[in-house]
């Protein structure tokens, strides 16, 4: 079975300018979350979405915002990009939105703004 | 602020040994507990999840949990040189809100 995919596995982008990551979650599963991991450091939540509907948002300026599809996939969309946006942004799924659901991780996306 | 705490390590550990790994956190009211691998320049795995007081043993590895303490660990036993890697410890702190670590570095020498 197919893990969770991220699309693209690298990007570089100039101040200013606006990214969109896309996800794909393990087949089955409703939620998909969002985090950011800058080097040195865990990953910090950004998003959460079940059945569509946000569930949880992070610690991040309104700049940061994402959705659902009906077929489970999500898209993060970062404007205005600073430099400290660089880091890898990872896509989690699990099956349920529940405390004893797991997530799994994709590959990341490392974004690198200059 | 709701924190989770990881010495950074590294721990340095021979081959064939037992890893202990720790890691405490401040919110009481977390359910749930999870450690992820993540080898350098790759995405964190999932190797290990608790939801109650105890042990919980899954092949070489072994998570304890400690809620009154608010203390979280994993044993990892006959420790490899693949073994080497960055352990997050990471808790849930409500609709999988996950709260991590900053990681702990593991070095299996041969």
């Amino acid at each position: 079975d197919a893990g969770v995919t991220q699309s693209p596995t690298h990007l570089i982008k100039t101040r200013g300018q606006q990214v969109t990551l896309r996800c794909s979650p393990i087949s089955g599963h409703k939620s998909v979350s969002w985090y950011q991991q800058v080097l040195g450091q865990g990953p910090q939540f950004i998003f959460q979405y079940y059945e569509k509907e946000e569930r949880g948002r992070g610690n991040f300026p309104d700049r940061f915002s994402a959705r659902q599809f009906p077929n489970y996939s999500s898209e993060l969309n970062v404007n205005a990009l600073l430099l400290g946006d660089s880091a890898l942004y990872l896509c989690a799924s699990s099956s349920e939105s529940s405390y004893n659901s797991p997530l799994h991780f994709g590959n990341g996306t490392r974004l690198t703004v200059t | 602020q709701k924190e989770v705490e990881q010495n950074s390590g590294p721990l340095s550990v021979p081959e064939g040994a037992i890893a202990s790994l720790n890691c405490t956190y401040s919110d009481r009211g977390s359910q749930s507990f999870f450690w992820y691998r993540q080898y350098s320049g790759k995405s964190p795995e999932l190797i290990m999840s608790i939801y109650s007081n105890g042990d919980k043993e899954d092949g070489r590895f072994t998570a304890q949990l400690n809620k009154a303490s608010q203390y979280v660990s994993l044993l990892i036993r006959d420790s490899q040189p693949s073994d080497s890697a960055t352990y997050l410890c990471a808790v849930d702190t409500g609709f999988q809100k996950l709260v991590f670590g900053t990681g702990t570095r593991l070095l299996v020498s041969p």
